[in-house]
Parts: structure tokens; sequence; C-alpha cells
């Protein structure tokens, strides 16, 4: 059974800092996203990262990947409030051949609070 | 219109009464899944459609769940007699496709179900 972990589940930040995000997966994945959710909204897409060593960056918001680690971070640089929302990993699960059909398996949430 | 579609936003119902709640996909996306996020539990898959058929119903939780797709678009998710722990929101998303390289999967605004 596929499972993902997110850690820190709770994180308040200061305007200007930086920190990082992790996430852990428990068996080979076929790729993994990023979303954010902000209170009473719908998840929006942050990120999709593909292969092992991929790296993209949003803004203040940097996504990277280790696949032979199983682990996903997403760093923030510089916080910002508008940047306070819960961040979400989700990964798809390959099957035996070799491709997934996309059905997401979502880690716990981190719920980010920027404050002056 | 331009997003995934959900109704009704909000629903508030009696125990033991069945409730139906619709999605309607972006245009032209053939995937199209239904999720629901509760305090307790976190996002949980429910079930995926590849045009109208369900190749995937594992995360149905009982039997009193079903969910139907037709003409490859809409998707109506039924619950029968609604209980207090099926309080959740529950969010559908669509993808232009299953196993793509990105399939990213873009997020309805959620239906927040209520059981009194």
């Amino acid at each position: 059974e596929l499972k993902v972990e997110q850690n820190p589940l709770f994180l308040s930040m200061q305007e200007g800092k930086n920190y990082t995000i992790y996430c852990n997966y428990s068996t080979t994945s076929d790729r993994l996203y990023w979303y954010r959710q902000d209170p009473g909204k719908s998840l929006e897409s942050l990120f999709v990262l593909l292969s092992n060593g991929a790296v993209k960056q949003e803004g203040r918001l940097m996504a990277s990947l280790d696949t032979k680690a199983r682990l996903s971070t997403l760093h923030i640089t510089a916080a910002v409030h508008d940047l306070s929302a819960t961040y979400f990993c989700a990964v798809t699960l390959a099957n035996a051949g070799g491709t997934s059909y996309g059905k997401l398996t979502f880690g716990q949430g981190t719920i980010l609070t920027v404050h002056p | 219109g331009a997003g995934v579609s959900q109704s009704p936003s909000n629903k508030v119902t009696e125990k033991g009464k069945d409730v139906e709640l619709r999605c309607d996909p972006i245009s032209g996306h053939t995937a199209l899944y239904w999720y629901r996020q509760s305090l307790g539990q976190g996002l949980e898959f429910l079930i995926y459609f590849q045009g109208n058929s369900a190749p995937d119903k594992s995360g149905l939780p009982s039997d009193r769940f079903s969910a139907e797709r037709t003409g490859g678009s809409v998707s109506t998710l039924t619950i029968q007699r609604t209980q207090q722990e099926d309080s959740a929101v529950y969010l559908c998303a669509s993808s232009f496709t299953s196993g793509g390289a990105k399939n990213i999967q873009y997020f309805g605004a959620g239906t927040r179900l209520s059981v009194l």
C-alpha cells in the first residue's frame, strides 16, 4: 500500500524566512505533485515532478524530487503572508505496466502560516 | 465553464436520507476522479472514471456509495442512507487523460456534506 507522509504538519513562519516541507512516500511512484489549498477553497496545482533530480521553481516556491530516497521537498524562500495555505504532496503509483492512471495518494497536508 | 464545476456547494441532510452530488468536468477531459476530504482521514480517493467506465472503485467506503458518468462528461456520486461519518467535503477532479506525462488533475470547489 502506498503511503505518503509530510512533515511538518504545522509550520509557523516569520515573513522573510526560509523553510522546507518534506514529503516521503513508501513505494515506487510514477510522478509527484504539489498542491496548494486556501481555507474553504479547492486544490490548486503547483508542480508536477516526473523524474529523479527534477527541480521546478515558481516565485518563492521550489520543489525537488529524489526518487531513490523517495523524497520530495518544497522549499519556501523569503516567505510572505500570501503563502499562508495548506500544502499537499501527492503521488501516483506506477502499475506493473509502468504507467499509472493518475489516482492520487495524498500526504496529510502542511498548514503553513506566515506572520509578520 | 472553464473549470470543474460541482453542485451543490453545500448540502445538509438528515441521517438516513439519500444525496446526489454532481460534477461537471472540464470540457474534453476524459478522466474524472472523486475524492473525499475530512478532518480525520485527510484526502482519500473514492473512484476513477475513464470515459463512462469506472476501472477503479476501490476507494468507495461502502455499498451505500455509488457513482456514474454519462456521455463521458457529467458524473454523479450518490450516497444512500447517509450516516454521520459521511460528513466531509467531496471533491471532484478531471484531467485531459489518465496516463499522460503530466496528467494534472484540476479540482472543483467541492461539495460540503453535513449529515445531521
